[in-house]
């Protein structure tokens, strides 16, 4: 059973739609990670919470300890935001990151 | 900012070649981290090292592969006879205990 999971696997959005992004876990955690990932391969922290939520430009993560599940939200999106988003979770704060599958996303004009 | 840098960004290798990656950490980090993800699938973890040994390492990271720290700035994953399977994006990550990870650019392989 894979630890992380995400939902969608694949979303299409019109350009200036609200996007949601979930993600479930089932193991007990320090932290867990938002990541994009663009077609060229190169990975980019989004952001690494522990509790509540965090903002960045249009970009908003939440997480739920209690039920294991965080989101990932993007206002206002763009074509440019068209990547592979990534959650990911560590189990303490020295340790590897676990990955999930990904959400590719694309954003049509 | 900071930056985790590797090198090659891409290689290609003859099945059954050495091949070295290489990766420059941020330098007041600790932690290091090798990750590969093979063509259409997720991220999966090989070893992780610290201070100067591997802390942990996946059922992946056999004895065809090996780390080191050799200067105290690089970090090199070595694969010593590669096989057509270890085709994939190698990720290279740094950490602060407790801090962010960073991610590398990724080397980019291809076994033939």
């Amino acid at each position: 059973k894979n630890e992380v999971e995400q939902s969608p696997q694949n979303l299409t959005a019109q350009e200036g739609e609200f996007i949601t992004i979930n993600c479930s876990y089932s193991v007990g955690i320090s932290a867990l990670h938002w990541l994009q990932q663009h077609p060229g391969g190169g990975i980019v922290s989004l952001f690494m919470l522990s509790s509540g939520k965090k903002k960045h430009g249009r970009l908003i993560a939440t997480i739920n300890i209690q039920e294991k599940h965080s989101s990932l939200h993007i206002t206002a999106s763009h074509p440019r935001d068209s990547a592979v988003y990534i959650c990911a979770v560590e189990k303490t704060s020295y340790d590897k990151v676990i990955f999930g599958p990904g959400t590719s996303l694309s954003v049509i004009p | 900012e900071p930056e985790v840098t590797q090198t090659p960004s891409h290689q290609v290798t003859q099945m059954g070649q050495e091949v070295i990656l290489r990766c420059v950490p941020i330098s007041n980090h600790l932690y290091f981290y090798w990750y590969r993800q093979i063509l259409g699938q997720k991220v999966e973890f090989l070893v992780s090292f610290y201070n100067n040994e591997i802390s942990e390492k996946s059922e992946i990271f056999d004895d065809q592969f090996s780390v080191e720290r050799p200067d105290g700035s690089n970090f090199t994953l070595k694969i010593r006879s590669t096989k057509l399977e270890d085709s994939a994006m190698y990720f290279c990550a740094s950490r602060t205990t407790g801090g962010d990870q960073y991610f590398g650019p990724g080397t980019r392989l291809l076994v033939l």
